[in-house]
C-alpha cells in the first residue's frame, strides 16, 4: 500500500482558499487517491476521489499531476466549520482492501 | 448515499468486562468490513479486516483473542473487546464498501468511544 506524506498542520483565515498537498511517490497503477475529512469524535467523511488530472465536486477540487506522485486538495473559501483533520489515502478500492491512514493534516480555520 | 452505522456511540465499562460494538451497513451489503482504532490526537490505526462467513484477518500486534470479530451477515460485523482494561479505552471506527462497487468511496461509521474504568 502506497505511503502518503502530508503537512502535519495548516492554518487559514476564513474565506481563503486552502490547498493541502499529499505526496505518494510509490503509488501503483491501479491506485486511486481519496481524501477524507474527520471532525473530533466522528468517523471520517468522504470528500473527493480521483485517478488523474482534475476532479471537482461541490465541496472541493483535487489536482493530480501526470506522474501521480502527489495530489492537492483544494478547499475554496474555507469557513470555521472546515476546521478538521484531512487525510489523503491511496489504494485500489477493490472492496476487500483496507485503507491505511497516514497522520493527516490538521486544518485550523481562524475568523 | 450509503450509510454505515455503529452502536453504541459511547460505552463506559468496568475493567475486566467485555464490550460488544456493532457495525451495520444500512442500505448496502458488504462482504468485507474494516475495524480501526483511534487514540486522541492520532490517526486511525487498522486493527482487522472482517470477512463475512470467515475468520477475520488481524493486523500485526492486534490480539485476536482480545478483539473478537464476528461478521455473520452481509450487513453486520461486531467487535467484542474482551476483558477490557483502561488501555483499551479508545475510539473504535468501522468501515465498509458496497459489494461489487469497484472503485468507490469507503463508508465509515460514526465511531464508538469506549472508556474502561
Amino acid at each position: 500500500l502506497a505511503k502518503t506524506t502530508q503537512p502535519i498542520s495548516m492554518d487559514s483565515y476564513e474565506g481563503q482558499e486552502v490547498n493541502i498537498t499529499c505526496s505518494h511517490n510509490n503509488i501503483a497503477t491501479n491506485d486511486y487517491i481519496t481524501w477524507y475529512q474527520q471532525f473530533p469524535s466522528q468517523g471520517p467523511r468522504f470528500i473527493i476521489q480521483g485517478y488523474k488530472t482534475k476532479v471537482t465536486n461541490e465541496v472541493a477540487s483535487l489536482f493530480i499531476p501526470a506522474d501521480r506522485k502527489s495530489s492537492t486538495l483544494s478547499l475554496p473559501r474555507v469557513s470555521l466549520s472546515d476546521t478538521a483533520v484531512y487525510y489523503c489515502l491511496v489504494g485500489g478500492f477493490s472492496g476487500n482492501t483496507p485503507l491505511v491512514f497516514g497522520k493527516g493534516t490538521r486544518l485550523s480555520v481562524i475568523a | 448515499g450509503a450509510v454505515v452505522s455503529q452502536h453504541p456511540s459511547r460505552v463506559i465499562c468496568k475493567s475486566g468486562t467485555s464490550v460488544k460494538i456493532e457495525c451495520r451497513s444500512l442500505d448496502f451489503q458488504a462482504t468485507t468490513m474494516f475495524w480501526y482504532r483511534q487514540f486522541p490526537k492520532q490517526s486511525l490505526m487498522l486493527m482487522a479486516t472482517s470477512n463475512e462467513g470467515s475468520k477475520a484477518t488481524y493486523e500485526q500486534g492486534v490480539e485476536k483473542d482480545k478483539f473478537l470479530i464476528n461478521h455473520a451477515s452481509l450487513t453486520l460485523s461486531t467487535l467484542t473487546v474482551t476483558s477490557a482494561h483502561p488501555e483499551d479505552s479508545s475510539f473504535y471506527i468501522c468501515s465498509a464498501q458496497a459489494q461489487g462497487a469497484g472503485t468507490g468511496e469507503l463508508f465509515f461509521g460514526e465511531g464508538s468511544r469506549l472508556t474502561v474504568l
